[in-house]
């Protein structure tokens, strides 16, 4: 158990929905990463904040966005889904920026 | 652009037989190199983090080493739990805080 809590772990959804993806970084990290990874693709960053503010952007969508709140914990809004978006997203924290991260167990979304 | 290669794509093993997966990357100043241990359906597991090339890290069968242009996964007399995909990652020195992942090597030891 890396200590990172993501919520839900499953999730299935209609393409053109709206969907919140929840992680609670572990005690005393105020780095969180988001990553998705679909099967025939690597792991693939999105976006990471550090304190609250937005640190680095990757690869994500205009579709997609993210925060982090004052208690830390972060969520990743997916919205007007389409069937590509179909993947497991992977939430990851650290104590500071260059810093190992630590995984959580993944929300496994499914867009039908 | 930061960049990482890992060969092979996948490596089937009998236990016993040791053997290296490859991480070739290209960062502009390395900071880190981590690996991780990934089972299906799961999150990545932290196996390693090496900073400066020359620098080798060791646990239980798995030994890492890094150069200034690739990192060595070494597997020593593996058994079929070792079964895994195996990631490596890198952040660079001047590009904010990204971790880019290579896309891993799927080993799989029969028993």
């Amino acid at each position: 158990d890396s200590g990172v809590t993501q919520t839900p772990k499953h999730l299935i959804t209609a393409t053109g929905q709206r969907v919140t993806l929840r992680c609670s970084p572990r005690s005393g990290d105020l780095s969180v990463y988001w990553y998705q990874q679909s099967l025939d693709q690597g792991l693939q960053f999105l976006i990471q904040y550090y304190n609250g503010e937005e640190r680095a952007k990757g690869n994500i969508l205009e579709r997609f966005s993210a925060q982090q709140f004052p208690d830390l914990h972060s969520e990743l809004n997916l919205s007007s889904l389409e069937l590509g978006d179909s993947a497991l997203y992977f939430c990851a924290s650290s104590v500071d920026y260059g810093n190992t991260i630590y995984f959580g167990e993944g929300s496994w979304l499914t867009v039908v | 652009e930061d960049q990482v290669t890992q060969s092979p794509e996948a490596l089937r093993l009998q236990e016993g037989e040791s053997s290296s997966l490859n991480c070739s990357y290209t960062v502009s100043g390395l900071r880190g190199l981590f690996w991780y241990r990934q089972d299906p359906g799961k999150g990545p597991e932290f196996l390693f983090t090496l900073y400066s090339a020359g620098e080798e890290k060791e646990k239980e069968r798995l030994k890492a080493t890094l150069t200034k242009k690739e990192s060595f996964l070494h597997i020593t007399a593996p058994k079929p739990e070792d079964s895994a995909t195996y990631l490596c990652a890198v952040q660079s020195l001047n590009r904010d805080d990204k971790i880019i992942f290579g896309k891993g090597t799927r080993l799989h030891i029969l028993p």
